[in-house]
């Protein structure tokens, strides 16, 4: 079946816009998961959702940074008042329960310059 | 918080060897520890879960060994081809946040 989709899958933007990265998760997995990847770097996780429960912000980097998760399925990561620091791979992944929680399926992610 | 140490450096190795990675943890030790591949330009592809109850797992040429008291997880590729090679990251859960290492270059010449 399909897998996890991201869009768009390359942003430039000039600092201080904003940008909305896109995440649809795999039919049916409950669980959906943000990291930020720079260049050379292991992954930073960001935010979990699972199923309708608010998520843990904690991992966000600043107050610039929220994501929203709709419905229990597409999830929509904002960062606004770009910064030159924000320039990373943004990776989202999503898992099919809570007894698999940790079995994550990443999408291809999302390439995000900025200016 | 939680940190995760693998080897910086890549493992160059030849063509049928085994491959060995470490992952080191400090801190809490984890109810799971799992290992992704990642290929240049490609989200992680999950490899192996294993359990703090679990000393050992394989599949197929795959193996991870999970020793809490050390704190470390070891995997292994026996007869590594050329398409084993990739970055290979090891992660773990604690406390509902998710830690990646950073990853070893793993290159199988053939």
């Amino acid at each position: 079946g399909a897998g996890v989709s991201q869009s768009p899958s390359n942003k430039v933007t000039e600092k201080g816009k904003d940008v909305e990265l896109r995440c649809d998760p795999i039919s049916g997995h409950t669980a959906l998961y943000w990291y930020r990847q720079s260049l050379g770097q292991g992954l930073e996780f960001l935010i979990y959702f699972q199923g309708n429960s608010a998520p843990d912000k904690s991992g966000l980097p600043s107050d610039r940074f929220s994501a929203e998760r709709t419905g229990g399925s597409v999830s929509t990561l904002t960062i606004q008042r770009t910064q030159q620091e924000d320039s990373a791979v943004y990776l989202c992944a999503s898992s099919r329960d809570r007894e698999r929680a940790y079995e994550q399926y990443f999408g291809p992610g999302t390439r995000l310059t900025v200016t | 918080s939680q940190k995760i140490e693998q080897n910086s450096e890549a493992l160059n190795i030849q063509e049928g060897k085994t491959a060995t990675l470490t992952c080191n943890y400090t801190n809490y030790s984890p109810a799971y520890l799992q290992w992704y591949r990642q290929d240049p330009g490609r989200g992680p592809v999950f490899l192996l879960l294993i359990r703090e109850n679990e000393k050992e797992k394989r599949k197929e040429r795959l193996k991870v060994t999970f020793d809490t008291t050390l704190k470390q997880s070891l995997f292994h590729i026996t007869a590594s081809q050329p398409a084993d090679s990739a970055t290979y990251l090891c992660a773990l859960a604690a406390f509902n946040k998710f830690y990646f290492g950073s990853g070893t270059k793993l290159n199988v010449k053939p």
